[in-house]
Formats: structure tokens, C-alpha cells, sequence
């Protein structure tokens, strides 16, 4: 079957760094993704690993390994507007994504 | 550039009533197109998926039907909304062809079935 598992939720303070783990199992593998997403809002794109490594933009970096079937999403520099669900996504053998349960993340001053 | 937007933002509606959720996109052609249900607190459940036009495939049993009348549009229905019917719904496109897989999301349609 296909699996994607991230934490439920998670806590860190304002100005603090945090990483959000995901774990897949899934049919093909063709990239991972990381959206964010505001209450009450539709998701947004934050990040794409297709290969392994570190991915870098700004205060957001996304991690990537295929071999353990993991990734994290770190953020730096905490800002309370950081406050959402991280949502981790597994584009599989067809190019269709594969969703995890999301991540809600707070931010406390 | 490439546009999506779903309509209406929010809507509350009696138990048995009929439902119309309407998605457009602009500014790509022969796009995947897709429906998601978010519950409160919880991920994104597909409901349907879309290659093209009048090509449905539906994730889950439900009482929920969807249509793709043109390329660029497709439309959630329902005869008759149950109270589990309420949540977050998200309309949704791809890039066709073996693209990276991206979605690219409407703005979401918040229902409440009362």
C-alpha cells in the first residue's frame, strides 16, 4: 500500500528553528513535494525534491532521501505567520500525488 | 499565466438539498483536473480526478458525481447532501503528461450542511 506519515502536530517559539519529518512508502516515486497551508485557505507550493540533498529558499529548506524514503522540511528564523499545516506530498509512478495527514505547526511568542 | 478559481467560497445548505461547486482554469489547455475534500483538522481526500473532457474517475463511493463539460471546467454535484457531506473542498489542476505532478490549487469552497 501507500503510506505517507508526518507528526500530527508541533510547537516551537518565534525566531526558533523547527524540521517537520515525512516517511513514504509508495508506488514509484517521481518527487516529493511540500505545500503549506493557512486556515481556511487552499494550499500553497512551498517546495519540489526529486533528487537527493538539501534544497535551500530563504528561510524554508527541504531535504530529500530516497534510499530511507524521507524528508524534512525545515524552517528558520520562526515567524508567527509561519503558523499552518505543512502538508507532505509523493508524486508516484503515475504523477499522481499521494498526501500525507499534514503537520499543524504553532507558533508561540 | 495560469489562473483557477472555484466558486462559491462558501455555502450552507440543508440536509437533502442539491449541491453545484464550479471550477475554472485559465491560461493552460488539456490540464488533469481534481476535486479534494478536506474535513476539519484532517488531509486531503481525493474525490475525482480528470484527464479530460467527460473522463471522470472517482475515488470514493459517495453521493457526490462530477463532470468535465469543457477543457477548462469541471463541476462538483450532489442530488442530495448528507450532514458527513460538510468540509473543504478544493478544486485542483495538473499539468498533463509527465510533468513533476504539481497541483496547483482554487482558492477552496467552505460547505456547511446543516
Amino acid at each position: 500500500g501507500q503510506n505517507i506519515d508526518q507528526p500530527t502536530e508541533m510547537t516551537a517559539t518565534e525566531g526558533a528553528i523547527v524540521q517537520i519529518n515525512c516517511t513514504y512508502q509508495t508506488s514509484g516515486f517521481n518527487g516529493l513535494f511540500w505545500y503549506q497551508q493557512h486556515a481556511g485557505e487552499a494550499p500553497t507550493f512551498l517546495s519540489y525534491n526529486v533528487l537527493d540533498g538539501l534544497e535551500e529558499k530563504g528561510r524554508f529548506s527541504s531535504f530529500l532521501s530516497r534510499s530511507k524514503g524521507y524528508s524534512y522540511l525545515l524552517l528558520k528564523e520562526l515567524q508567527m505567520k509561519d503558523s499552518a499545516s505543512y502538508l507532505c506530498a509523493v508524486s508516484d509512478s503515475n504523477y499522481q500525488l499521494i498526501w500525507g495527514a499534514g503537520t499543524k505547526l504553532i507558533i508561540k511568542p | 499565466s495560469q489562473t483557477i478559481h472555484q466558486w462559491p467560497a462558501t455555502l450552507v445548505q440543508p440536509v437533502g438539498s442539491p449541491l453545484s461547486l464550479e471550477c475554472t482554469v485559465e491560461g493552460t489547455s488539456n490540464p488533469n483536473l481534481y476535486w479534494y475534500r478536506q474535513a476539519a483538522g484532517r488531509g486531503l481526500q481525493l474525490l475525482f480526478y480528470s484527464v479530460g473532457i467527460g473522463q471522470i474517475s472517482s475515488e470514493v463511493p459517495q453521493n457526490l458525481s462530477a463532470s468535465r463539460p469543457q477543457d477548462r471546467q469541471f463541476i462538483l454535484s450532489s442530488k442530495k447532501l448528507l450532514l458527513s457531506d460538510s468540509g473543504f473542498y478544493l478544486c485542483a489542476w495538473s499539468n498533463r503528461g509527465q510533468d513533476t505532478g504539481e497541483l496547483f490549487f482554487g482558492e477552496g469552497s467552505r460547505l456547511t450542511v446543516l
